[in-house]
Formats: C-alpha cells, structure tokens, sequence
C-alpha cells in the first residue's frame, strides 16, 4: 500500500527563519500529494497540493514541489511567523477510490 | 455552508459502553471518511463510504462499524468500546474526483476508561 515518511519533529525556529519540512513517499499509478495543517484544537485544514509531477502547489508564502524522481513534496517558506506554529501532515492520495494516507505529523513551535 | 459537522465535540465511555458518532456535510460531496488520531501516528482511515450506498474498510476497521444514513450523513459507531480506542476521530467529505481533496470536521475527542 501506499506509505509515507515525514521529517520528524518537533521543529522550533525563531521567527523570520527558513522552513523544510521533508516528505517522501510510496504509492502506485499517479498520485495527487498533499499538505495539511492542524492548528491546535481544529481539524486538518488543506494548505497545499500538487496533482503532476514537476507541479508547485502553494500557499500562505508555504511552497513544495511534486518530484517524482525523488518521489518527494517537501514543505518550504522562507520566513515563518509565530502564527505558523502548528502540526504539518503530508499525504498522498491514490487508488480507485482515493484515499490518503499520511504522514505521522510535524509539530512546528516558531518563537518570537 | 457549515462545511463538516461532527457531534459529540467530547465523550468519556466506560469500557464495554457503545456509542455513535456523527458526522454531516452540506457540500453535496459524493464521499465520506471516518479517520482516528493517535500520537506520532498521524491519522488513519477506519472506514470510509464512495458515494451513497456503498462502504468499506480502511487501515483500523476492527471494533468499528459504520452507515452511510444518506447523501449529507455518515455515522461510526463502537459496539463495545475499549481503551484502545481512545482517540480523536475526525471525519472527512470529498467529492472524488480525480485529486480528492479532503475536507475534515473538528474532530471528537473519545476516552474510553
């Protein structure tokens, strides 16, 4: 089945500084790949996505590329605020019927 | 539109004691999902329904069962709850297309003692 692997957390960054957060996966055919992001006490709420390979999916300054070379669609932004401390969840989503499958979550602390 | 809504927000149950979650949309998504979220597990699917009419099992399926009350509802119900299944469950609505990008509730925080 399908897997995926995230960069574990948890990541605490000062604010203005660089992100990744790294994410690969597995998954047959042509998957869709996704980010989402849970802040605390919500549910997951989409950030980003990217459906091809070589596409950028982007959001609220968030960036990440599909590579299927790599087979990899890291999260990056160039300068995190305090606002952005929240758990950041890769998935991918493939099969008849679509499901996802993520990753087991970053918690991202940005400190002032 | 108030997008997924899930009842309970809470529950504590006492191991042996059944209950039924619920969830609803109002975005006229053909496809429902049940997930449960576990610490450093991230989340994964229980069960999950295409379209109306039709269910089937995910990654957790064991001690779950789950209906598919209409287009707009989709119920997870534990027959006889254990403590293994504390967790936070949160539910999904899609439309299936070719990206299925998920929309999720707010999730309901289950302990069962």
């Amino acid at each position: 089945g399908d897997s995926v692997t995230q960069m574990e957390g948890p990541v605490t960054l000062s604010e203005e500084a660089f992100l990744t957060i790294n994410c690969t996966y597995t998954a047959t055919g042509y998957p869709s790949l996704f980010w989402y992001v849970q802040y605390p006490g919500e549910g997951l709420q989409l950030l980003l996505k990217a459906t091809k390979a070589d596409d950028k999916g982007s959001n609220k300054g968030f960036e990440a590329t599909y590579r299927k070379e790599t087979t990899s669609f890291h999260l990056e932004k160039g300068s995190v605020q305090v606002s952005d401390s929240a758990v950041y969840f890769c998935a991918v989503s493939s099969g008849s019927a679509r499901q996802l499958t993520f990753g087991s979550g970053t918690q991202l602390t940005v400190l002032p | 539109n108030a997008g997924v809504t899930q009842t309970p927000k809470f529950q504590v149950l006492k191991t042996g004691q059944s209950m039924t979650l619920q969830c609803a949309q109002d975005m006229n998504h053909n496809s429902m999902y049940w997930y449960r979220q576990d610490p450093g597990m991230g989340l994964r699917l229980i069960y999950y329904s295409a379209s109306e009419g039709t269910t089937d099992k995910g990654e957790v399926p064991n001690g779950y069962n789950v209906s598919r009350l209409n287009k707009r509802e989709f119920s997870l119900r534990l027959e006889s709850a254990a403590p293994s299944q504390t967790s936070v469950y949160f539910c999904a609505s899609s439309l299936l297309d070719s990206y299925n990008e998920q929309f999720f509730g707010p999730g309901t925080r289950l302990t069962v003692l």
